[in-house]
């Protein structure tokens, strides 16, 4: 069974920039999830799907920060304008439901210049 | 304010011995908590969890314990193996989010 995929794998953008990343879960799995992760520090989370509806998005930066998950399957994260300070790994996660084991993606390092 | 905490950025232990990876946390709210492990360039792995009604959890070589009076969990790993070197990342619950801590690098050598 494929794992949560995520793309692009890395990226390195100019401050200022808009960049995306894509996020697929693991087929059949309802909920999603987005996190943050600084250097040295454990996965933030940024937003939480329930199929296409995001029910925790209080910690997502709204100013500059956006997710969709249309169809309620694959997702994508967007931030316009990019600082310097997202430079992070953003992780997605998906789960059959929510208090279900959380399978993780691989993340997308995002450096911005 | 760190609600997870795992105090020791790194750990270093020869193999076939034990591991022992520590977390404190302090919520006394939470009421799941979970291991993850995680390689270079991959994402968080679940490896083991415990519910608070529990004190102990085993799988193979790997055993979590919870003391919630002193609001600490540990993670042994027996005996530890060179593919177990990796970043292991507590994390707890309290019904809507995981939280997760800082990390500690475990590096088993031969």
């Amino acid at each position: 069974e494929a794992g949560v995929v995520q793309s692009p794998r890395y990226k390195i953008i100019e401050k200022k920039q808009p960049v995306a990343f894509w996020c697929n879960p693991i087929s059949g799995h309802n909920t999603l999830y987005w996190y943050l992760q600084n250097l040295g520090q454990g996965p933030e989370l940024l937003i939480r799907y329930e199929n296409e509806e995001a029910v925790d998005d209080s910690q997502l930066p709204k100013d500059r920060f956006s997710a969709e998950r249309l169809k309620g399957v694959d997702s994508t994260l967007k931030i316009q304008p990019a600082e310097l300070g997202d430079s992070a790994v953003y992780l997605c996660a998906s789960s059959l439901g929510f208090f279900q084991t959380q399978y993780f993606g691989p993340g997308t390092r995002l450096l911005v210049l | 304010d760190q609600q997870v905490k795992q105090n020791s950025p790194s750990l270093s232990v020869q193999e076939g011995r034990i591991s022992i990876l520590n977390c404190d946390y302090t919520n006394s709210m939470f009421d799941y908590f979970l291991w993850y492990k995680k390689y270079p360039a991959e994402g968080p792995t679940f490896l083991i969890s415990i519910s608070s009604i529990k004190d102990k959890n085993e799988d193979g070589r790997f055993t979590v314990f919870l003391n919630k009076s002193a609001k600490h969990l540990s993670l042994h790993i027996v005996p530890s193996q060179p593919g177990d070197s990796a970043v292991y990342f507590c994390a707890a619950s309290r019904g809507d989010k995981l939280i997760f801590g800082t990390g500690t690098r475990l590096q088993v050598f031969p």
